[in-house]
């Protein structure tokens, strides 16, 4: 079992759809970080988040560290939205980021 | 303020052939990160340099793979030679080093193909 689980694998929806992801751990961290990866592969940072909530345009990211777990919604998809959503923890004490494997978002016109 | 840049975008090589990955991080972060992405699944570190010291490259498989990064700054990644199974798009990312929550900072990456 890995040790971040994201879910949903793959997840398609129609323009305008809200739109969420979710990512559990099982180990103690001090940040999560949410990444978006387009087709070409290179990766961008999203939200690095420690606690509560985080918004940037449409996308809001939210962690509850009691639960191990974090959300991503994006409000008003948009078909640019479509790429691979990776969820990234950074346990405790260390600078090793865990990875998911990522959610496949498909937003379609 | 300039990313981390990568090159080549694309390889598409032959099996036992040899390959090398340039990467320059965002100028002043003292770490850097070499990532190895299979089609699927999360980025797997390979190695972490704190400027031009390794600080752990334990999942490196060190029989044809090996990196540098003499000046603590851009770095290379080299795999000699290639397998099938290595396949993959080749992250490297940068941050500051500071502190261990500093944000990563990743650049476009490498898709390598080995055929």
């Amino acid at each position: 079992k890995n040790e971040v689980e994201q879910s949903p694998q793959n997840l398609t929806a129609q323009e305008g759809e809200f739109i969420t992801i979710n990512c559990s751990y099982s180990v103690g961290i001090s940040a999560l970080h949410w990444l978006q990866q387009h087709p070409g592969g290179g990766i961008v940072s999203l939200f690095m988040l420690s606690s509560g909530k985080k918004k940037h345009g449409r996308l809001i990211a939210t962690i509850n560290i009691q639960e191990k777990h974090s959300s991503l919604h994006i409000t008003a998809s948009h078909p640019r939205d479509s790429a691979v959503y990776i969820c990234a923890a950074l346990p405790n004490n260390t600078d090793k980021l865990i990875f998911g494997t990522g959610t496949r978002l498909q937003v379609f016109p | 303020e300039a990313g981390v840049a990568q090159s080549p975008r694309y390889k598409i090589i032959e099996k036992r052939q040899s390959v090398a990955f340039w990467c320059n991080p965002i100028s002043g972060h003292a770490t850097l990160y070499w990532y190895q992405q299979i089609l699927g699944q999360g980025p797997k570190l390979l190695i972490q340099f704190q400027n031009n010291g390794v600080v752990d490259d334990s999942q490196l498989p060190k029989d044809r793979f090996s990196a540098e990064r003499l000046k603590g700054v851009d770095s290379t990644l080299k795999i000699q030679p290639a397998k099938l199974e290595d396949s993959a798009v080749y992250l490297c990312a940068s941050s500051l080093g500071l502190l261990d929550g500093d944000t990563q900072y990743f650049g476009p990456g490498t898709r390598l193909t080995v055929l």
